[in-house]
């Protein structure tokens, strides 16, 4: 596609349900990030993938977060029993290999857990 | 940590000022981004300088990257209101991971 997109652009959801947000990159990126913000913060690293290599999970902020990158291309960032502190935007970026040339970012997905 | 950290965490200027952002960050890299954020959605890339750069020119945006102080500015000359918006630098480390960290980002608001 044009650029990177993300689904759903607004989630709201229960305490304790469980959500998926997804990621479709550029084609061809091989890089593909997750970072969370909140209102008004800066990006907190998640997760990044890089090919075929393992994932770089050092950012998943505990065992309710997962991702997963199929095929080297979509991506879904899944978010289990939510807790309200999960409210955020979730944004995912690609570039063509990791650290560089660039980043490029999706709209994000709002994430609202009530 | 790699994390870079801005600063001022706000700026308001008139229109047709200079603005200029810093960003401090802690290990050897590869390189420094510089990204701008509208709105708290998607970040659109500006800029990027590599560590054997020292200077680097873009229409209106200059960047400065000082290595042995491990810090870079970022300034927009005559500045409009559409460059309201929150600028943020990010930088992937020469060693070990090379995902993108970034800061915390710095506020910058024009006043018509």
């Amino acid at each position: 596609g044009a650029g990177v997109s993300q689904s759903p652009s607004n989630k709201v959801t229960e305490k304790g349900k469980d959500v998926e947000l997804r990621c479709d990159p550029i084609s061809g990126h091989t890089a593909l990030y997750w970072y969370r913000q909140s209102l008004g913060q800066g990006l907190e690293f998640l997760i990044y993938f890089q090919g075929n290599s393992a994932p770089d999970k050092s950012g998943l902020p505990s065992d309710r977060f997962s991702a997963e990158r199929t095929g080297g291309s979509v991506s879904t960032l899944t978010i289990q029993r939510t807790q309200q502190e999960d409210s955020a935007v979730y944004l995912c970026a690609s570039s063509l290999w990791m650290g560089g040339p660039e980043a490029f970012f999706g709209q994000g997905t709002r994430l609202t857990v009530v | 940590s790699q994390q870079g950290e801005e600063d001022p965490q706000a700026l308001s200027i008139q229109e047709g000022e200079n603005a200029t952002m810093n960003c401090s960050y802690k290990t050897s890299i590869n390189n420094l981004q510089w990204y701008r954020q509208n709105s708290g959605r998607g970040l659109v890339h500006l800029i990027l300088i590599r560590s054997n750069e020292r200077e680097k020119h873009s229409g209106r945006l200059r960047v400065t990257l000082d290595t042995s102080k491990k810090s870079s500015s970022l300034l927009i000359t005559a500045s409009r209101a559409a460059d309201t918006a929150s600028y943020f630098c990010a930088t992937d480390a020469l060693q070990g991971a090379q995902k993108l960290v970034f800061g915390q980002g710095t506020r910058l608001t024009i006043n018509p």
